[in-house]
């Protein structure tokens, strides 16, 4: 199974102020497709996750346009431009370029 | 309105059998890979099985395969997990997604708890 790594931990964010996760795979998340399948997830309090990020950097209808994903291969990093209220909860890269799909353990994103 | 709805969890005793389901709507679920992810309350998400939007093919975790049964009935846009010889380990919330890899549009979620 590809194990997915989360750092930091927690975070404690002033609004306003950018914001960066960092997320790495035990194998690359490189498809022969092209396509690299690294997702970002944000789950608030008593809410499912939602999705932020699909294949590496496209954002999800919805997601607002502060945040952004990159990377490649096994590293990958979730930025936030500048950090609002909203944005609190736990963030998860999950992995999908091979079964199992794995998740991240997670980042807990604390708005100061 | 894009909408996965579950229903059927609920307290079962070791041994037991559970069958969920999710109803569909605002989708074109036909057309849709569907997946289920449960979580035990306080820890991450944890990727369960899939299935292909016409019901061949099918993917399961490890830790449920043989047990765990995934399939859809695309005329009524409801997807199914049929859980059979549950563990203490398989208390959780059980989500309804779509995509098989991508998963974007996630159920509010079901709860299972599995205990004598």
């Amino acid at each position: 199974d590809i194990v997915m790594t989360q750092t930091p931990l927690s975070l404690s964010v002033t609004p306003g102020q950018p914001a960066s996760i960092s997320c790495k795979s035990s194998e690359s998340l490189l498809h022969s497709d092209g396509k690299t399948y690294l997702n970002w997830y944000l789950q608030k309090p008593g809410q499912p996750p939602q999705l932020l990020i699909y294949e590496l950097s496209n954002r999800f209808s919805g997601a607002p346009d502060r945040f952004s994903g990159s990377g490649s291969g096994t590293d990958f990093t979730l930025k936030v431009s500048r950090v609002e209220a909203e944005d609190a909860g736990i963030y998860y890269c999950m992995q999908s370029v091979q079964v199992p799909l794995t998740f991240g353990g997670g980042t807990k994103v604390e708005i100061k | 309105e894009v909408q996965l709805v579950e229903s059927g969890g609920g307290l079962v005793q070791p041994g037991g059998s559970l069958r969920l389901s999710c109803a569909a709507s605002g989708i074109t679920f036909s057309s849709s890979w569907m997946s289920w992810v449960r979580q035990v309350p306080g820890k991450g998400p944890v990727w369960v099985s899939r299935i292909s939007p016409d019901g061949s093919r099918t993917n399961y975790a490890d830790s449920v395969k043989g047990r765990f049964t995934i399939s859809r009935d695309n005329a009524k846009n409801t997807l199914y997990l049929q859980m059979n010889s549950l563990r203490a380990e398989d208390t959780a919330v059980y989500y309804c997604i779509r995509g098989g890899w991508s998963l974007d549009i996630w159920g509010q979620g079901t709860m299972v708890t599995v205990s004598s």
